[in-house]
């Protein structure tokens, strides 16, 4: 299966710019998605195929990568962006998820 | 607005089934494939399982084949997985989703938790 590495934890402050990397174990080409998921909520998509804003998603958030490194970019971050944010691939079966990466507003 | 409503977790003794349920509209139900995707407490997600939109394949993780069917009724525009022979690992929050451009999830239900313990 193809593993999906990102880091556990970030912390930063209103106003900063982020970014969240996710590390392919082999490539998975542009079939790269990311998703939000904030406590007690189902998760939700933010970009799809690598850098495509999904309906909705503040512009503030912004993807990129191809091959077998990739990153979510927010800027800038605001408070409500509290939350754990996915990875996940689609090019290699079975499509899996990243470990996740907990972002704590300071 | 697209909604996903999922029924029918609860606790269940290992070995024992259940039949998880996602009842669907906003949307044409039989124009999109669908999966399951399952978090354990304090876990990260990983796919269960899919069902082409028309019923015709289904896909599933090594984990649970055997075990575990999708199904759906496209007349009712409802999903179903039953879970047969469940172990304590299968313990988790339980997702329906409908599944987006080139595989990504575009919309999820508010989950169901099926715990399975003696």
């Amino acid at each position: 299966d193809t593993v999906l590495t990102q880091s556990p934890a970030l912390a930063v402050s209103p106003g900063e710019r982020v970014t969240i990397s996710c590390r392919a174990s082999e490539s998975v080409s542009t079939l790269m998605h990311w998703y939000q998921q904030k406590p007690g909520q189902q998760p939700k998509l933010l970009i799809y195929l690598a850098s495509n804003l999904e309906s909705g998603v503040p512009a503030r958030f912004s993807g990129s990568g191809s091959g077998t490194d990739f990153t979510l970019t927010i800027d800038p971050v605001e408070a409500d962006d509290t939350a754990t944010y996915y990875c996940q691939q689609s090019w290699n079966d079975p499509f899996t998820f990243g470990s996740g990466t907990k972002l704590e507003i300071k | 607005e697209v909604q996903l409503v999922e029924s029918g977790g609860g606790l269940v003794q290992p070995g024992r089934s259940m039949k998880l349920s996602c009842a669907a509209s906003g949307f044409t139900f039989n124009n999109y494939d669908m999966a399951w995707v399952c978090q354990a407490p304090k876990k990260g997600l990983e796919w269960v399982a899919t069902i082409s939109y028309d019923g015709s394949s289904t896909y599933y993780r090594d984990s649970v084949k055997g075990r575990f069917t999708i199904s759906r009724d496209n007349a009712k525009s409802t999903l179903y997985l039953q879970m047969d022979s469940l172990r304590s690992e299968d313990t988790a929050t339980y997702y329906c989703a409908r599944h987006f451009n080139y595989g990504s999830y575009g919309d999820w239900g508010q989950g169901v938790m099926v715990t399975v313990s003696s």
